[in-house]
């Protein structure tokens, strides 16, 4: 079974450039997360979906940052434009819900973007 | 304010003793747990999840946490540190909310 997969592994831009960054999850699996990591420290959440439905985007910096799940499958994570503290590892994971909410996330490799 | 504290940002063991990894949490209930390891350019992984079942849970690799609900916490042991086992481990809780809180993270060690 393919696991998380998101491409590119690694991005280096400039600031005030714009990045995308993409997912696709685990098949089958209803819930999509993406997290930001920075050097040091453990993940923080920037968006949760269920299905295509963004139903916790409380933590996403909405001036630059944005998502989408059309299909409810796959996913992009784009910044525009990036300031050099965005500098992360940005990290996506997918879950399949279940009754009572005892999942388990599914992460992908990561993509570590380097602003400049 | 519901999170995580891992106590040591740092630990250090010798190859084939114990290692005690320690993770407590705030909450007025109790919330859904889990420990995931971050080995160097990998993916997190689960390593063991506490659901409100048995309290003491056994996960991969002879890891296994306690939770403790008196003491607020669910400490990841083994009882024999392998060089593999060197990697950056995550305290991990759900809220009732689905949200998802991570710990900052303990890097371990284990010299040879």
């Amino acid at each position: 079974e393919a696991g998380v997969v998101q491409s590119p592994r690694y991005k280096i831009i400039e600031k005030k450039q714009p990045v995308a960054f993409w997912c696709n999850p685990i098949s089958g699996h209803n819930t999509l997360y993406w997290y930001r990591q920075n050097l040091g420290q453990g993940p923080e959440l920037l968006i949760r979906y269920e299905n295509e439905e963004a139903v916790d985007d409380s933590q996403l910096p909405k001036d630059r940052f944005s998502a989408e799940r059309l299909k409810g499958v796959d996913s992009t994570l784009k910044i525009q434009p990036a300031e050099l503290g965005d500098s992360a590892v940005y990290l996506c994971a997918s879950s399949l819900e279940k009754a009572g909410g005892d999942y388990e996330q599914y992460f992908g490799p990561g993509t570590r973007l380097t602003v400049t | 304010a519901q999170s995580v504290t891992q106590l040591d940002s740092h630990v250090s063991v010798s190859e084939g003793t114990p290692v005690l990894l320690r993770c407590n949490y705030s909450s007025s209930y109790s919330p859904s747990l889990f420990w995931y390891v971050q080995h160097p350019n990998k993916g997190l992984q689960l390593l063991l999840k506490y659901t409100s079942a048995a309290t003491l849970v056994k996960g991969i690799n002879g890891f296994e946490a306690e939770f403790k609900k008196s003491e607020t916490s669910f400490h990841l042991t083994k009882p024999s540190a392998h060089m593999s086992d060197a990697a950056e481990y995550f305290c991990v809780r759900k809220t009732s909310y689905d949200k998802v809180i991570f710990g900052p993270g303990t890097s371990l060690s284990v010299i040879p």
